[in-house]
C-alpha cells in the first residue's frame, strides 16, 4: 500500500532556483492538499485541489504554484525559492465523505540557502 | 478566522500516569481530527470526531468533542514510553476538508 507518496524527500536549493515537489496518491481520492510545517507551529495550508484540473489557494499561497493535471498527482512548484520557504512540506489526500480519514505523505524537507 | 489552540504545548509525564491534552477552537466546526507525529515522520491519523458528544477510544488514548464549548480533549490513560510523540488537533474549516492545526503538544513519557 503506497498511500500518499512525495518526491523528493530532501532537497537543498539556492535562492532564486526553481523546483517542483510531486505528490502521488493511489487511493483514487478527489481532494489533495499541500501543507508546510515550520518549527513550533502546526501545519499550514498552502494550496488544495478538489478534483482534477482544479486548484485553490490556502492560508499561505504566496510564492507557490500548483497543478493537478491527473487525479492521482498534485504538484507544488516554487518558481524562485526564498530562504523563508525552508520548511517541511506535506501532501495530504482524502475522499469526499464525511468521517473520512485525511492521509498524509512522509514529508519533503526543503532547505533554501 | 479560525484559530486552534492546544494546551499544554509541552507535557512531561511519568509512565503509568493519566493526563489530558486540550484543544480549543474559535469558530463553529463539526469535524475535529487528532494526529500523532513522531520526530522526522509523517502524521498518523488517530481520531476523527464528527459530532457533539462524540467519544472515541483506541488503546490508552480517548478523544472527545464538545462542539458547543468548541473543545476537544485527548485523554491519556496509564502512559507508556511508546506514547512519546507530538500530538496535533486540527479542525475542519467547514468545506473541502481544509484543516487548521493547533501548534501541537510534545509529549514525553519518562520511565
Amino acid at each position: 500500500n503506497a498511500g500518499v507518496t512525495q518526491t523528493p524527500k530532501f532537497r537543498v536549493l539556492k535562492t532564486g532556483q526553481s523546483m517542483t515537489l510531486l505528490c502521488a496518491q493511489d487511493m483514487n481520492h478527489e481532494y489533495m492538499y499541500w501543507y508546510r510545517q515550520d518549527p513550533g507551529m502546526g501545519l499550514r495550508l498552502i494550496h488544495y485541489s478538489v478534483g482534477e484540473g482544479t486548484t485553490a489557494k490556502g492560508e499561505v499561497p504566496d510564492g507557490y504554484n500548483v497543478s493537478r493535471l491527473k487525479k492521482q498527482n498534485f504538484l507544488l512548484g516554487l518558481e524562485s525559492a526564498a530562504p523563508s520557504q525552508t520548511s517541511v512540506y506535506f501532501c495530504a489526500s482524502t475522499r469526499q465523505q464525511s468521517g473520512n480519514t485525511i492521509y498524509f505523505g512522509e514529508g519533503s524537507w526543503l532547505t533554501v540557502v | 478566522e479560525l484559530k486552534v489552540e492546544q494546551n499544554p504545548l509541552f507535557l512531561s509525564m511519568q509512565e503509568g500516569k493519566n493526563y489530558t491534552i486540550y484543544c480549543n477552537y474559535s469558530t463553529t466546526s463539526d469535524r475535529l481530527y487528532w494526529y500523532r507525529q513522531d520526530p522526522g515522520k509523517s502524521l498518523e491519523s488517530l481520531f476523527v470526531l464528527l459530532s457533539n458528544g462524540a467519544v472515541k477510544q483506541e488503546g490508552r488514548l480517548m478523544a472527545s468533542l464538545d462542539t458547543k464549548a468548541r473543545l476537544s480533549t485527548l485523554h491519556i490513560t496509564a502512559a507508556v514510553h511508546d506514547l512519546s510523540a507530538t500530538y496535533f488537533c486540527a479542525v475542519d474549516r467547514g468545506s473541502n476538508y481544509k484543516l487548521t492545526f493547533g501548534k501541537g503538544t510534545l509529549l514525553t513519557v519518562n520511565p
